[in-house]
C-alpha cells in the first residue's frame, strides 16, 4: 500500500513563477519528511526536510510546509528556474532511517 | 570516489538467469540501503545494513532476492532466477547512519529482464 502519495504526476511552470508540489501521507506515525530531487540517469539528491514538530522549513528558494492534521505537505519553489526541471520525490520516515517514497512529480520549468 | 558508485549501470538479462548488482558506498558511511524503482512507481525499500547489526531485510520482495555487505563496505544485491517483473532501476544509498540523516544515492543499475 502506498503510504506516501503524490498526485498530479507532472507540472509545467514558467521560469520565475512558483512551483507547488503536493504530497499526502496515510501513516500518522511519520515524524520526519523529506524531498528529494532526481535528474535523468542520476540518483536522487536530498533537497529539504522537515520534522513533525515544525510546520514550515525554508532553505533559499525552497520551502516545505507541513499540515499534520491533514497529513499533507507541500514544496514551494520560488522563483522557479530551468535547472529545477527534474522529478521530485516526497519521502517520510517513522523514527528511523527507512524512508517511504512517493511516486514522484515531474517538474518542467519553461524558460 | 566521492560518491556512491554502482555497477553495472545497465544490465540486460534473460528470464531465469541470476544477476549481481554492486554498490560501493561513500567511504566512512556505515549505513547502506537498497531501493528499487519500477516504471511509474516510487522508490521501494529493499534492505538496510547498519554497521555490524543484522540487516533489515523486510523489504525484499521474495526469497529470490538477497544482499550481502562485505567488510562493512561494498554490497552486492543478488537476484536469482530473474523474472520480468524484476525489471527496474536498483538504487543504492549510504549515510553515516545517524537518525534522520540524508541519504546519498548512487546513479542506479537499470535492470531489464527479457
Amino acid at each position: 500500500d502506498q503510504q506516501v502519495k503524490q498526485n498530479s504526476p507532472s507540472l509545467s511552470v514558467q521560469e520565475g513563477r512558483i512551483s507547488i508540489l503536493n504530497c499526502d501521507y496515510t501513516n500518522s506515525m511519520f515524524d520526519y519528511f523529506l524531498w528529494y530531487k532526481k535528474y535523468p540517469a542520476e540518483g536522487p539528491t536530498f533537497l529539504i526536510s522537515i520534522s513533525s514538530i515544525k510546520d514550515k522549513n525554508e532553505d533559499g528558494r525552497f520551502t516545505v510546509f507541513l499540515n499534520k492534521s491533514a497529513k499533507h505537505l507541500s514544496l514551494h519553489i520560488v522563483p522557479s528556474q530551468p535547472g529545477d526541471s527534474a522529478v521530485y520525490f516526497c519521502a517520510a520516515s517513522v523514527g528511523n532511517n527507512r524512508l517511504a517514497f512517493g511516486k514522484g512529480n515531474q517538474v518542467v520549468v519553461i524558460p | 570516489g566521492a560518491g556512491v558508485s554502482q555497477s553495472p549501470s545497465n544490465k540486460v538479462t534473460e528470464k531465469g538467469k541470476d544477476v549481481e548488482l554492486r554498490c560501493d558506498p561513500i567511504s566512512g558511511h556505515t549505513a547502506l540501503y537498497w531501493y528499487r524503482q519500477s516504471l511509474g512507481q516510487g522508490l521501494e525499500f529493499l534492505i538496510y545494513f547498519q554497521g555490524n547489526s543484522a540487516p533489515d531485510k523486510s523489504g525484499l520482495p521474495s526469497d529470490r532476492f538477497s544482499a550481502e555487505r562485505t567488510g562493512g563496505s561494498v554490497s552486492t544485491l543478488t537476484i536469482q532466477r530473474t523474472q520480468q517483473e524484476d525489471s527496474a532501476v536498483y538504487l543504492c544509498a549510504s549515510s553515516f547512519g545517524k537518525l534522520r540523516e540524508k541519504l546519498f544515492f548512487g546513479s542506479g543499475t537499470q535492470l531489464s529482464v527479457l
